[in-house]
């Protein structure tokens, strides 16, 4: 069964930092591409930031860009999303989902909530 | 940069069928999409991936019930024989060289 367990989520004051990890089990996990996707409350999903099976190509939306960076250590299953700068609307539960190619994403975390707040 | 419009809500009683709309925006009606379904509380599922062609394939465990199939820049998801489970949010989903994208959501109520 494929799991993907998101965590460092929780209270950040506004300019700070926080690092998401979404451990990966259950699935070959190089052979799939990346996503983070978060939900504002009571909002819809809005696209983070996604990553390639290899890590060699990183693709961010536009509320992410030049503050948030992904990554993906493959050697431990695992997903990262540093986020810099943060603002009260980064507030959000964040989820990771597996891509497959030509068919959207395929699995979902449980996501893990971040608030900033001061 | 595709755009994918939902409609923001829809109703329609038990043991019923419905049929949720996404749209795709002017140039890319023939993009894939992904459905994914929200129930309250939970984190998003993976239904099934469609094709423009009206062709889909559901991911692991969706039931019969969801079907899915298309019309120009439409792309549709049909529930039949409605749940009271089904009453979820239901999300659809697309993708382009580097950047990939949501629709509004639909608020789906079984009366």
């Amino acid at each position: 069964e494929v799991q993907l367990l998101e965590s460092g989520g929780g209270l950040v004051q506004p300019g700070g930092s926080l690092r998401l990890s979404c451990a990966a089990s259950g699935l070959t996990f190089s052979s799939y591409g990346m996503n983070w996707v978060r939900q504002a409350p009571g909002k819809g999903l809005e696209w983070v930031s996604a990553i390639s099976r290899s890590g060699g190509s990183t693709y961010y939306g536009d509320s992410a860009k030049g503050r948030f960076t992904i990554s993906r250590d493959n050697s431990k299953n695992t997903l990262y999303l540093q986020m810099n700068s943060l603002r009260a609307e980064d507030t959000a539960i964040y989820y990771c989902a597996s891509i497959q190619a030509g068919s959207g994403s395929v699995g979902w975390g449980q996501g893990t909530l971040v608030t900033v707040s001061s | 940069q595709p755009v994918l419009t939902q409609s923001s809500s829809a109703s329609a009683s038990l043991g019923s069928s419905v049929k949720l709309t996404c749209t795709l925006s002017s140039g890319h009606s023939s993009y894939i999409i992904a459905w994914h379904q929200q129930e309250p509380g939970k984190a998003p599922r993976y239904l099934m991936k469609l094709e423009g062609s009206g062709s889909y394939n559901k991911g692991s465990g969706v039931p019969d019930r969801f079907s899915g199939s298309g019309s120009g820049a439409d792309r549709y998801l049909t529930i039949s024989n409605l749940q009271f489970e089904d009453e979820a949010d239901y999300y659809c989903e697309t993708w382009d060289s580097n950047t990939r994208v949501f629709g509004g959501g639909t608020k789906l109520t079984v009366l």
